[in-house]
């Protein structure tokens, strides 16, 4: 069974500090990553898909990579501003099926 | 383009009453989802739908079922709610190895 994990689970930084956000899975075997953002008491937001074959995927502030042999995937968010105050969640899909990470809490503190 | 549509937002429900919670998507995707969230345990998978026609379970199925009517619609039904459902449901459509697109969500509360 695929185990997604995502530390830390919250992450406070004052405006204009660089993110650095980590996810782990255990089984190596994916399709693609998904990042996803989602705001409180929203639907989730897509933000990154990386393909199996890629290693990073860019845009605008945003960038992951990916790792497959390890089995990490790190989203990287240049600049933080308060407007990116949400929770970040990753998700693996081996197969049809996504498996998410319970996610990072972040605010940015203006 | 509406994307992901999902019915009700909101429901409050008796323990031991049923619904159908509808989704809808119009993005063409062959792949759906239905997810309930819950505080500290992240998204889990109810069922899915890899294609028309086919259905399978997820994580967490007991309690629930449901029916892929055509590509663009899958509905999740509760047989008799109980409290345990209280969470909020998320569908979600995704394509082949592209990103998934999930609906706003329905808040079920079973008292």
């Amino acid at each position: 069974k695929q185990e997604v994990t995502q530390i830390p689970a919250a992450l406070s930084v004052p405006e204009g500090e660089n993110l650095v956000l980590n996810c782990s899975f255990t089984d190596s075997a994916i399709y693609n990553l998904q990042w996803f953002r989602q705001d409180p008491g929203k639907g989730l937001t897509s933000l990154l898909l990386i393909q199996s074959s890629q290693r990073e995927q860019t845009s605008g502030r945003l960038n992951a990579s990916l790792d497959k042999s390890s089995g990490r995937s790190t989203l990287y968010i240049a600049a933080s501003q308060p407007g990116d105050s949400a929770t970040y969640l990753c998700a693996v899909c081996p197969d049809y099926k996504l498996s998410f990470g319970a996610g990072t809490t972040v605010t940015v503190r203006a | 383009n509406a994307g992901v549509t999902q019915t009700p937002k909101f429901q409050v429900l008796k323990t031991g009453q049923s619904m159908t919670l509808q989704c809808a998507q119009d993005m063409n995707h062959n792949s759906m989802y239905w997810y309930r969230q819950d505080p500290g345990m992240g998204l889990r998978l109810i069922y899915y739908s890899a294609s028309e026609g086919t259905t399978d379970k997820g994580e967490v199925p007991n309690g629930y079922n449901v029916s892929r009517l055509n590509k663009r619609e899958f509905s999740l039904r509760l047989e008799s709610a109980a409290p345990s459902q209280t969470s909020v449901y998320f569908c979600a459509g995704m394509g082949v190895n592209t990103e998934a697109f999930f609906g706003q969500g329905t808040r079920l509360t079973v008292v």
